[in-house]
């Protein structure tokens, strides 16, 4: 256990719907990623946040896809009507970030089915 | 721009032999490099880190990985292998390095570790 927590674990959905996940990472911790894996790949960077802000999007990141960090805590990453290509393991991650270095803790992920 | 490259994405070893995972990166400046070890069900977990101290580093469970700039290569070596280390492993770079701001990590596609008895 990294003390990266997200909700929900699993989550299956049909297309069209929207569906929301959440990240609640290390107190201490002032950054905040999100990637995403599919079958076979490594994780992909989606996007992230120093304290509130989002500093961040990858070109992954369509405008169907919304990520917040309110207060600099723990983020929530939304999906607007869904597809299938959006079925995927969500991971969030989360550092102390001290300039040249930055170690990522992880998360178990949400696993994403799109029906 | 930052990537790596895994040459292998299925290794199998017999339990009690020597583990070599081999990983290639291509950056820009001085890269930050990372070993991630992926169970089944269960999060990525960070098994080494190379920040430009000493190019041998070790890690957890008895893993170590060695820094060769001339060959841009870092690969990850154990010298016996156990039933526990069978799980997925990714080579990382970061480009948290001289010049570079955002700290996301580049992942490569992963080599699947299979142990015999």
């Amino acid at each position: 256990d990294t003390g990266v927590s997200q909700d929900p674990r699993h989550k299956i959905t049909k297309r069209g719907q929207n569906v929301t996940f959440r990240c609640d990472p290390i107190s201490e911790h002032n950054r905040l990623y999100w990637y995403r894996q599919t079958l076979g790949q490594g994780p992909e960077f989606l996007t992230y946040f120093q304290n509130e802000a989002q500093l961040e999007k990858s070109r992954l990141l369509s405008d169907r896809f919304s990520a917040e960090r309110p207060k600099g805590s723990f983020s929530t990453l939304e999906i607007q009507r869904t597809e299938q290509g959006d079925s995927a393991m969500y991971l969030c991650a989360s550092s102390q970030w001290m300039g040249a270095y930055n170690e990522q803790f992880f998360g178990p992920g949400t696993r994403l089915t799109v029906l | 721009a930052q990537s790596v490259t895994q040459l292998d994405s299925h290794v199998s070893v017999s339990e009690g032999t020597p583990v070599l995972l081999r990983c290639n990166y291509s950056s820009s400046y001085s890269p930050s490099l990372f070993w991630y070890v992926q169970h089944p069900n269960k999060g990525l977990q960070l098994l080494l880190k190379y920040t430009s101290a000493a190019t041998l580093v070790k890690g957890i469970n008895g893993f170590e990985a060695e820094f060769k700039k001339s060959e841009t290569s870092f690969h990850l070596t154990k010298p016996s292998a156990h039933m526990s280390d069978a799980a997925e492993y990714f080579c990382v770079v970061s480009d948290a390095g001289y010049g570079g701001s955002q700290g996301n990590l580049i992942f490569g596609k992963g080599t699947k570790l299979s142990v015999k008895p």
